[in-house]
């Protein structure tokens, strides 16, 4: 059974661009969650969507967005870069969600450094 | 919003001694508690889990308890291992009803030789 897989591995792009974010999650998972990982604050939830419905969102500003399609993969935008979006992003799949208490499990990350 | 607070940031013990990591989370409505071990330039695993109706949990060398009233759970590991070096993550659900984690900063667990 393949695993959560997210594309691409590593990213770098120049301030004031944009990128988006894939996550396939594992097969008959319908909860995927984003969180962005770095040294100083760690893993912080940014949002979660629930058959193509966004059901939660951390506290990121507005540049930060997401959606899900009828396959259950998602795409995390970042628009408008700054150095500080430099970061390890994860997601996660879960069959339910939390909400259900399901375990998540996550990919390897897509890594973006912002020059 | 749900805060977690993890502590020691950083864990050194001696393999075969026991270690334990502290968590307190401050929203009452959470209702799910995993703990992920992520090792250097790998993604987070789930090592244990455990619910709000649940006081403790058991899976061979790990362990974790639970005390809603205090709202705080605890991770431990007994006859620690070279190969359980990493850092650890506690985590509490967002609320009882929606989905998503909060983290704690992690514990970065060495073991000495």
């Amino acid at each position: 059974k393949a695993g959560v897989t997210q594309t691409p591995r590593y990213l770098i792009k120049t301030r004031g661009q944009q990128v988006t974010l894939s996550c396939s999650p594992i097969s008959g998972h319908r909860s995927v969650s984003w969180y962005q990982q770095t040294p100083g604050q760690g893993l912080q939830f940014l949002f979660e969507y629930f058959s193509e419905t966004q059901r939660n969102k951390g506290n990121f500003p507005g540049r930060f967005s997401g959606r899900q399609f009828s396959n259950s993969r998602s795409e995390m935008n970042v628009s408008t870069l700054e150095l500080g979006d430099s970061a390890l992003y994860l997601c996660a799949s879960s069959r339910q969600g939390q909400a259900m208490n399901t375990e998540a499990f996550f990919g390897q990350g897509t890594r973006l450094t912002v020059v | 919003g749900e805060n977690v607070e993890q502590h020691p940031s950083t864990l050194s013990v001696q393999e075969g001694d026991s270690a334990v990591i502290k968590c307190t989370y401050s929203d009452s409505a959470s209702n799910y508690f995993p703990w992920y071990k992520q090792e250097l330039g790998k993604r987070p695993q789930l090592i244990i889990d455990i619910r709000s109706n649940v006081g403790e949990k058991k899976d061979q060398r790990i362990a974790v308890t639970l005390n809603k009233t205090a709202k705080h759970f605890s991770l431990h590991i007994t006859e620690t291992q070279p190969e359980d070096s990493a850092v650890y993550f506690c985590a509490a659900s967002i609320g009882g009803g929606a989905d998503g984690l909060t983290f704690g900063k992690g514990t970065h667990l060495i073991i000495q030789p």
